[in-house]
């Protein structure tokens, strides 16, 4: 199974920051990555997909970079309701899919 | 609305049985792939299991390989994992996700959720 490292596992921010999380895979999965957004008690939100796409209705600020085996998603100017849990998830290969363990972003 | 509806979570006995729906509305359930993800308490999400728009492609992680069973019934809009052999680390929330693009394939990423069922496996 491909493995997704996700750093730092949490974090603590301002709004206003610019924030980038990391994902890396430990075998090249060229753009077949996603990032998603959860919240406490709430389902997991699409933001991106292959690796730079943004879902339709996901704010601008929202952006994500990368191919191969390194990917970084960047909020820019950091929102309240930007505070939440964020995992990257490559679609690459066979089953399994994976995820990776996920960032935290808190407020500092 | 796009929406996907989970039910049939609850507490079940190790070695127990369960059955989850998802039932979607707002969309043309016959053209999409679903798959189901779980998420343990404070843990991270962890894939589970595909099926096909046409039930042809069927997937299982490892751990429940044999005892999972995902299935679709496109007269009602609704998919289902019937769990068997039920084991304490198969405690998690469950959600039930569609993949991204009409007639697409598993390599896709979840566009749709559910907002998830609880499933707790405690004597």
């Amino acid at each position: 199974a491909i493995r997704m490292t996700q750093s730092p596992s949490s974090f603590s921010a301002s709004t206003g920051d610019r924030v980038t999380i990391t994902c890396r895979a430990n075998q090249s999965i060229s753009s077949y990555l996603a990032w998603y957004q959860q919240k406490p008690g709430k389902a997991p939100k699409l933001l991106i997909y292959a690796a730079s796409t943004l879902q339709s209705g996901v704010p601008t600020r929202f952006s994500g970079s990368g191919s191969g085996t390194d990917f970084t998603l960047t909020i820019n100017c950091l929102q309240s309701e930007d505070f939440a849990t964020y995992y990257c998830q490559q679609y690459y290969s066979d089953p399994p899919l994976t995820f990776g363990g996920g960032t935290k972003v808190e407020v500092k | 609305e796009v929406q996907l509806v989970e039910s049939g979570g609850g507490l079940v006995q190790p070695g127990g049985s369960l059955r989850l729906s998802c039932a979607a509305s707002g969309f043309t359930f016959s053209g999409y792939s679903l798959s189901w993800v779980r998420q343990a308490p404070g843990k991270g999400l962890e894939w589970v299991s595909y099926i096909s728009s046409s039930s042809g492609t069927i997937y299982y992680t490892d751990s429940v390989k044999g005892r999972f069973t995902i299935s679709r019934d496109s007269d009602r809009n609704s998919l289902y994992l019937q769990m068997n052999s039920l084991r304490d680390e198969d405690s998690a929330v469950y959600y039930c996700a569609r993949s991204r693009a009409y007639s697409g394939s598993y390599l896709d990423a979840f566009d749709i959720w559910g907002q998830g069922t609880v499933v707790t496996v405690s004597s």
